[in-house]
């Protein structure tokens, strides 16, 4: 399954099928770009990392792209798995406004829901 | 190996008490450390940095104080509770480059 437009909510796919979650960032100073993978009531885990000067990277089962021009970052996972239901974050790399550290700031989400 | 510990993990308090939650990293020194609040269904809001021991930094102006007294200690805390301050808390740290943050279990806090 596929998702259409950015930042959906809730993405449903069929287990065994390939899922793609997108995300727009708004930063285009930004040069470090993370996914992470948050089931219910834990917290968030780091999934893939991706830096600016790269267009595509891959991990276990997933990949992560980056289009820079759009300002848009997307997470493939492949072939699905009942495991891989969960709420998916990007995070962008950000400079907080009191000084001496930067961190990250999160997107929204989106609740990846597989069908059996 | 790092680690890091958040308790309690649920908490139930009434409106207008006191609130502590503390998280401890182990395994790492001189770590940046963040605390996050999830409200449900929602994404995670940055509420204080620490670049070490003593030095705080707020990014939302809140009902919430926090305080860095040990290098690895991290404590959160309120004088009076609102019923908005209920959600989930996160701990998370970070030590040098990139800016990967690893997270805590969270706890988990009702205000009623």
């Amino acid at each position: 399954g596929e998702s259409v437009g950015l930042h959906l909510p809730t993405l449903s796919v069929q287990e065994g099928d390939n899922s793609i979650i997108n995300c727009a960032y708004s930063n285009s100073a930004s040069d470090y770009f993370i996914w992470y993978k948050q089931e219910s009531g834990k917290g968030p885990q780091f999934i893939i990392d991706i830096r600016s000067n790269m267009d595509k990277r891959q991990g276990q089962r997933v990949t992560v792209l980056l289009n820079k021009t759009v300002k848009h970052l997307s997470l493939q996972i492949a072939a699905t798995q009942p495991g891989d239901s969960a709420v998916y974050f990007c995070a962008e790399n950000y400079f907080y406004s009191g000084g001496g550290a930067d961190g990250l700031t999160f997107g929204k989400g989106t609740h990846l829901i597989i069908q059996p | 190996s790092q680690t890091i510990h958040q308790w309690p993990a649920t908490l139930v308090q009434p409106v207008g008490s006191p609130l502590s939650l503390e998280c401890t990293v182990e395994g790492t020194s001189n770590p940046n450390l963040y605390w996050y609040r999830q409200a449900a269904g929602r994404g995670l809001q940055l509420l204080f940095y620490s670049v070490g021991i003593g030095q705080i930094s707020s990014e939302v102006p809140q009902n919430l104080s926090a305080s860095r007294p040990q290098d690895r200690q991290f404590i959160l805390s309120s004088k009076k509770l609102l019923l908005s301050d209920s959600g989930f808390y996160l701990c998370a740290w970070r030590i040098g480059g990139p800016y990967e943050q690893y997270f805590g279990p969270g706890t988990r806090l009702t205000v009623t």
